[in-house]
């Protein structure tokens, strides 16, 4: 069974722009969620999507974004990027059925640079 | 809110010999889960071991071990015949009512041949 993948695993952007990261689950995992992974903050949830909806959001700014398409794919959105927000992105998936916490598998994660 | 505190940033073991990762955390709920994930060089989050805070029996896997104490909200892991290829950043991480996982700081373990 392929695992989660992510695209693209490296993207090098400035400030100001916006940029979007793509997230595939694992084939049936209805779930997807992201985190973002900085050596300053650690590892910090910034939402989950369960069918097509955002279930669970945690404390970013409204310029991180995302959604979830029906065949469960996500992508995130980041727009008016600052330096701050050079990170690794790591999104998980799991089934999502359970509305509770799941084991969530990770994918490689997209590193970006933002200069 | 909950909190996951890992007090050793790093940790050295000698390959073959065990060594213990500690972690603990705080929660008001009385239903949840604890993981800890291993990271190694190449980022990729790898599960090691789960454990549902409603069963007393630690969860084992290989050479893997927890030890779960829910009263003294403690959640150590335990490496056995520690192998080269152990070596990496552990993350101990609480998960509650929503899906959503809480992290604590890591442990960065070198493994010595």
């Amino acid at each position: 069974k392929a695992g989660v993948t992510q695209t693209p695993r490296y993207l090098i952007k400035t400030r100001g722009q916006q940029v979007t990261l793509s997230c595939s689950p694992i084939s049936g995992h209805r779930s997807v969620s992201w985190y973002q992974q900085t050596p300053g903050q650690g590892l910090q949830f910034l939402f989950e999507y369960f069918s097509e909806t955002q279930r669970n959001k945690g404390n970013f700014p409204g310029r991180f974004s995302g959604r979830q398409f029906s065949n469960s794919r996500s992508e995130m959105n980041v727009s008016t990027l600052e330096l701050g927000d050079s990170a690794l992105y790591l999104c998980a998936s799991s089934f999502g059925t359970s509305g509770g916490m799941e084991t969530q598998y990770f994918g490689p994660g997209t590193r970006l640079l933002v200069l | 809110a909950q909190t996951v505190t890992q007090s050793q940033p790093e940790m050295s073991v000698q390959e073959a010999e065990t060594v213990t990762l500690s972690c603990t955390y705080d929660t008001s709920e009385s239903d949840y889960y604890l993981f800890w994930y291993k990271q190694p060089p190449s980022r990729q989050m790898i599960l090691v071991i789960r454990q549902e805070a409603y069963k007393q029996q630690n969860a084992t896997e290989n050479r893997f071990s927890v030890n779960f104490q829910k009263a003294a909200k403690s959640f150590s892991l335990k490496i056995s015949d520690s192998q080269l290829g152990d070596a990496a950043m552990y993350f101990c991480a609480y998960g509650g009512a929503t899906n959503k996982l809480i992290f604590g700081t890591g442990t960065l373990l070198a493994v010595q041949p």
